[in-house]
């Protein structure tokens, strides 16, 4: 199966701070079709998990856009360009190139 | 509006069959890839597997042969059932799309006896 290694595992952030989560796979994650299958998903805390960002750097339908993804092949970024308190929560990137889909340990973001 | 609604018991005991439904409306289960996926206490994800637009499925090797995922186009449902629950199913399972742009607001299932 493959691996995604997210760091950090947990990211403490001020109101308005920029912060970024990286996300490694353990295999390249393009697709013999061309796409890459590399996902962020954010749960809040008592909520189920929401699409913030598909196709590695596509913004989900009605997503803020101080979200922002990047990255090829093994190595994945989700950016945050000034935190906000609605933000708080366990971030997971996925991948559905192979199967199994597999799905990064999570990063807590919480407040500093 | 698509949503999704899980639904099943939150008890089981060991060794016995999970058997959750989910209930979409806004959107037809016969378009798309439907999907399960539980989340175990602390953060840990699982795909479990899903069902086609066309009723193929795929399994998460790691279930082997104890998950099945079924459907009721009639009703615009689909089902997951899980054989020979452990205490190690104990999980929120939530149904999601296969895109995993929506997703049921999941059902804490716990294994004991």
């Amino acid at each position: 199966d493959v691996v995604l290694t997210q760091t950090p595992p947990t990211l403490s952030a001020t109101i308005g701070q920029s912060v970024s989560i990286s996300c490694r796979s353990s295999q390249s994650l393009l697709h013999s079709n061309g796409n890459t299958y590399l996902h962020w998903l954010l749960q809040r805390p008592g909520q189920s998990p929401q699409l913030l960002i598909y196709l590695v750097s596509r913004l989900e339908s009605g997503v803020p856009n101080r979200f922002s993804g990047s990255g090829s092949g093994t190595d994945f970024t989700l950016k945050i360009s000034g935190v906000e308190a609605e933000d708080l929560g366990v971030y997971y990137c996925v991948q559905g190139t192979h199967a199994p889909y597999t799905f990064g340990a999570g990063t807590k973001l919480e407040l500093k | 509006e698509v949503q999704l609604q899980e639904s099943g018991p939150g008890l089981v005991k060991p060794s016995q069959s999970l058997s959750l439904t989910c209930s979409v409306t806004g959107y037809s289960i016969t378009s798309n890839y439907w999907g399960w996926i539980r989340k175990f206490p602390g953060n840990k994800m699982e795909w479990m597997g899903y069902i086609s637009y066309s009723g193929s499925t795929s399994y998460n090797p790691s279930l082997k042969s104890r998950i099945s995922i079924t459907r009721d186009t009639s009703k615009n449902q689909f089902f997951l059932q899980l054989n020979s629950v452990t205490t190690e199913d104990t999980a929120t399972y939530y149904c999601a799309r296969g895109d995993l742009a929506y997703w049921g607001q999941g059902t804490l299932v716990t294994v004991s006896s």
